[in-house]
């Protein structure tokens, strides 16, 4: 089975640009998290979906953060303005029940100049 | 604040020896499980051990849980370089997961 499919890999770009992150959760996996993880902060919770609904966006950290999931199979995190202070490296997860074991992608790596 | 907090934050040791990192929480959990992280990568799930569980094992990783005292030790015995990687516990209170910030490994051949 294909695991957690996040695109891209890389990302760079400059300060005010609109960022797209992608993911392509494990097909059946009802949950999808979004993390962000950097040194300072570690991994933090941004976003997570139950069956395409966001149930829990406290961790968004503003409202250039936004997250959709239009279908169980595809899923968005976008960053409109983006600032230097976004660069991290962003994480999408997936699982079929709450608090089980979570499948993660290989994460985006955003650098925002 | 994070739930779950690792220790020690680095840890080197040799080949064949064993690894042994604790984690403390601060709330009720429903579960605790363990992630490795390797560089550039994403989290892969090790073991999960329910809050009813003291200790559960699986190959060469041994996994214990004392509720009265918020913590979890997880052991890597007979550890090899491949094992080099960042560790984290993740604890359960519903439907998320709350990580620690790791614990770097490195295992010197």
């Amino acid at each position: 089975d294909a695991g957690v499919i996040q695109s891209p890999r890389h990302e760079v770009t400059e300060m005010g640009q609109e960022v797209t992150l992608r993911c392509k959760p494990i097909s059946g996996h009802d949950y999808l998290f979004w993390y962000r993880q950097t040194m300072m902060r570690g991994l933090e919770l941004l976003i997570y979906f139950n069956n395409n609904v966001p149930i829990d966006d406290s961790g968004m950290p503003e409202d250039r953060f936004s997250a959709k999931m239009p279908n169980a199979s595809f899923s968005t995190l976008k960053i409109q303005p983006s600032e230097p202070r976004d660069s991290a490296v962003y994480f999408c997860a997936s699982s079929p029940i709450p608090g089980q074991p979570q499948h993660f992608g290989d994460g985006t790596r955003l650098s925002i100049l | 604040s994070q739930q779950g907090e690792e220790d020690p934050q680095a840890l080197s040791i040799q080949e064949g020896e064993n690894a042994t990192m604790n984690c403390s929480y601060k709330t009720s959990i429903n579960n605790l499980q363990w992630y490795r992280q390797n560089s550039g990568r994403g989290l892969v799930h090790l073991i999960l051990i329910r809050s009813n569980e003291r200790e559960k094992h699986s190959g060469r990783l041994r996994v214990t849980l004392d509720t009265s005292k918020k913590s979890s030790s997880l052991l890597i015995t007979a550890s090899r370089a491949a094992d080099t990687a960042s560790y984290f516990c993740a604890t359960d209170a519903g439907s998320k997961l709350t990580f620690g910030k790791g614990i770097t490994l490195s295992v010197r051949p």
